[in-house]
């Protein structure tokens, strides 16, 4: 079946250090790729995605592109903030249509950023 | 502003009872799902409803049950039959498509004791 398998945390950087989170997948298909970013005491918010292989999803200075060679997608930020500081999940979403919408979590990476 | 209410944002209740989290959704779209988070772990699928008045099981289905009489809303009612009802409860919507992002609500934290 499908899966994603993250890093482990928690990663901890002082603040403009470069960031990398490790994201690998196993899916049937071809499936949408997706971080994202939960901060404490609340819900998640979508932070980039890709949808087909080669593509590359950007926000806030945050990167990572759909390898579909090496089944990974892994999350980069060239300068951390202290207000990165959060819990990363990497997702997938099953390309057959019957299961449209059902994502598939990592089971996430917390961030912490030290000034 | 468009967007998903979950409500209340912290729930007690004791062993034995049934419990009802709510989740209303202003951005119309067709899809819902209700998620379950546990420290340390990903979120895990407990319902999904692609339409209204249809809906399915998820990974962890067992003690949970859920409607879908409207568009717009998508309870989740936590029975006394789920043995470890203790955890922090995520509810979401999407347009139909599998590359179609999830919007989450701020979550519902339950505590059972």
């Amino acid at each position: 079946g499908n899966s994603v398998t993250q890093m482990e945390g928690p990663v901890t950087l002082s603040e403009e250090a470069f960031l990398t989170i490790n994201c690998t997948y196993t899916a049937t298909g071809y499936p949408s790729l997706f971080w994202y970013v939960q901060y404490p005491g609340e819900g998640l918010q979508l932070l980039l995605k890709a949808t087909k292989a080669d593509d590359k999803g950007s926000n806030k200075g945050f990167e990572a592109t759909y390898r579909k060679e090496t089944t990974s997608f892994h999350l980069e930020k060239g300068s951390v903030q202290v207000s990165d500081s959060a819990v990363y999940f990497c997702a997938l979403s099953s390309s057959f249509y019957n299961q449209g919408g059902k994502l598939i979590f990592g089971q996430g990476t917390e961030l912490s950023v030290k000034p | 502003d468009g967007g998903i209410t979950q409500s209340p944002k912290y729930l007690f209740r004791k062993e034995g009872q049934n419990v009802t989290l709510s989740c209303e959704q202003n951005l119309n779209h067709d899809a819902m799902y209700w998620y379950r988070q546990d420290p340390g772990q990903g979120l895990r699928l407990i319902y999904y409803s692609q339409i209204v008045n249809d809906f399915q099981k998820g990974d962890i289905a067992e003690g949970y049950s859920v409607s879908r009489e409207k568009k717009e809303s998508f309870p989740l009612t936590v029975t006394s039959a789920q043995k470890n009802p203790t955890a922090f409860y995520l509810c979401a919507s999407s347009m139909e498509g599998a590359s179609s992002p999830l919007h989450f609500g701020n979550g519902t934290r339950l505590t059972v004791t």
